[in-house]
């Protein structure tokens, strides 16, 4: 089946570091990615996404490119903020209608 | 409305009682989802609908976990005699389409169901 695997966390990281969480995925078929984001006490926020192969997501400074030969959709941004502190989760979906599957999430924490 | 409705906030139950959540979706949203948060982050799909049709339920417990999207009613989520188990935070989502790769999925805040 579809599974999402993300780099355990929690990550702690100084403010203006650079930041990279891995994401690698296993699937059936030809998915779409995503990074969801979930700040303390809300819900999920769309970050980014690719739909195919080579295509780089990007949003607020976050970017990630799906890779297909590794099968894998590492997010990165050059200079974080204390903003960004969040729980971070890598995502797929199938072609077609099938529901989201996540990864376990990974927990980042900006400090200044 | 222009977000994704859950209530109520937080829900505290002891085990062996029944658990109600709503979720009003965006206006104009046809679909609806329900996902299971547990502990360690982790996101569980449990059912969706196409208006007030069960669209996928391949995720929702077999026992004691129901569901409804109803005409002009908050759709809903129902533990029947909970389990400490089922302590999680449950979300709701809504989207015009069924495929998340086409249009976006707006999460609500999510209810906190406690169990004791």
């Amino acid at each position: 089946g579809n599974s999402v695997t993300q780099m355990e966390g929690p990550v702690t990281l100084s403010e203006e570091a650079f930041l990279t969480i891995n994401c690698t995925y296993t699937a059936t078929g030809y998915p779409s990615l995503f990074w969801y984001v979930q700040y303390p006490g809300e819900g999920l926020q769309l970050l980014l996404k690719a739909t195919k192969a080579d295509d780089k997501g990007s949003n607020k400074g976050f970017e990630a490119t799906y890779r297909k030969e590794t099968t894998s959709f590492h997010l990165e941004k050059g200079s974080v903020q204390v903003s960004d502190s969040a729980v971070y989760f890598c995502a797929l979906s199938d072609p077609g209608n099938t529901p989201l599957v996540f990864g376990k999430g990974t927990r980042l924490s900006v400090i200044a | 409305g222009e977000e994704v409705a859950q209530t109520p906030k937080h829900l505290v139950r002891g085990e062996g009682q029944k658990a109600k959540l709503y979720c009003a979706p965006i206006k104009g949203h046809s679909y609806v989802f329900w996902y299971q948060q547990v502990l360690k982050n982790e996101f569980k799909f449990l059912i969706s609908f196409q208006n007030e049709n069960v669209f996928d339920e391949t995720g929702m417990p077999k026992e004691r976990f129901s569901a409804k999207c109803l005409p002009n009613s908050p759709c809903s989520l129902e533990i029947q005699a909970t389990k400490l188990e089922d302590s999680a935070v449950y979300f709701c989502a809504s989207s015009q389409s069924a495929s998340a790769t086409n249009e976006k999925l707006f999460f609500g805040s999510g209810t906190q169901l406690s169990v004791l």
